[in-house]
């Protein structure tokens, strides 16, 4: 069975602390994306990987930090700088930068507490 | 500044009836558009797209037509069915650079009544 998983489904971040958002793809996709949803709005970008060992600051990069060591893997870090953390997260992928259609995991919903 | 707007945050239609949800765009570089479907508390599913070179696409109930000259692009879904009770939201694609980053709205609610 082919897809994209994310883990955890709920996550709690206390202030101050940085935590880490799994996404993990078995599509051989080369692309992978993060967006955040917040109530109301559409999904906005926040890095985005085209090849590993590579990432691009999306939208709203600031207070996040990504890393892209194996083609299957995307971990979204959420930094003590991101201080509206509070927020769905969205991991997608594609099968490489020229496909526009994304596919997505099931979603991280990250609480402060 | 908004480039893909979803003006109607919500929809009500009867079963078995057409629900047409509405979505324009400001970017004239945009050449590719796509509607994903989304339940609470999960991931959006990819429903149908359009490619600018074409004005309708259609797949089973749904159908996704594009008018270039008003940058504006409708998913219609005939008949309706309570299963189609979701957030839709559309999406854009072709704004500049190597990468196909996707823009999207802010998402319509459509609740599909028995």
């Amino acid at each position: 069975d082919g897809g994209i998983t994310q883990s955890p489904k709920y996550l709690f971040r206390k202030e101050g602390q940085n935590v880490t958002l799994s996404c993990e793809q078995n599509l051989n996709h080369d692309a992978m994306y993060w967006y955040r949803q917040d109530p109301g709005q559409g999904l906005r970008l926040i890095y985005y990987s085209q090849i590993v060992n590579d990432f691009q600051k999306g939208d709203i990069a600031e207070g996040y930090s990504v890393s892209r060591e194996k083609k299957e893997s995307f971990p979204l870090t959420v930094t003590s700088a991101q201080k509206n953390p509070t927020a769905f997260y969205l991991c997608a992928s594609s099968p490489s930068q020229a496909e526009e259609t994304q596919y997505f995991g099931p979603g991280t919903r990250l609480l402060v507490l | 500044d908004q480039q893909v707007k979803q003006n109607s945050p919500s929809l009500s239609v009867q079963e078995g009836r057409i629900s047409i949800l509405n979505c324009d765009y400001t970017n004239s570089m945009f050449d590719y558009f796509l509607w994903y479907k989304k339940y609470p508390a999960e991931g959006p599913t990819f429903l149908i797209s359009i490619s600018s070179i074409k004005d309708k696409n259609e797949d089973g109930r749904f159908t996704v037509f594009l008018n270039k000259s008003a940058k504006h692009l409708s998913l219609h879904i005939v008949p309706s069915q309570p299963g189609d009770s979701a957030v839709y939201f559309c999406a854009a694609s072709g704004y500049g650079g190597a990468t196909n980053k996707l823009i999207f709205g802010t998402g319509t609610l459509l609740a599909v009544q028995p």
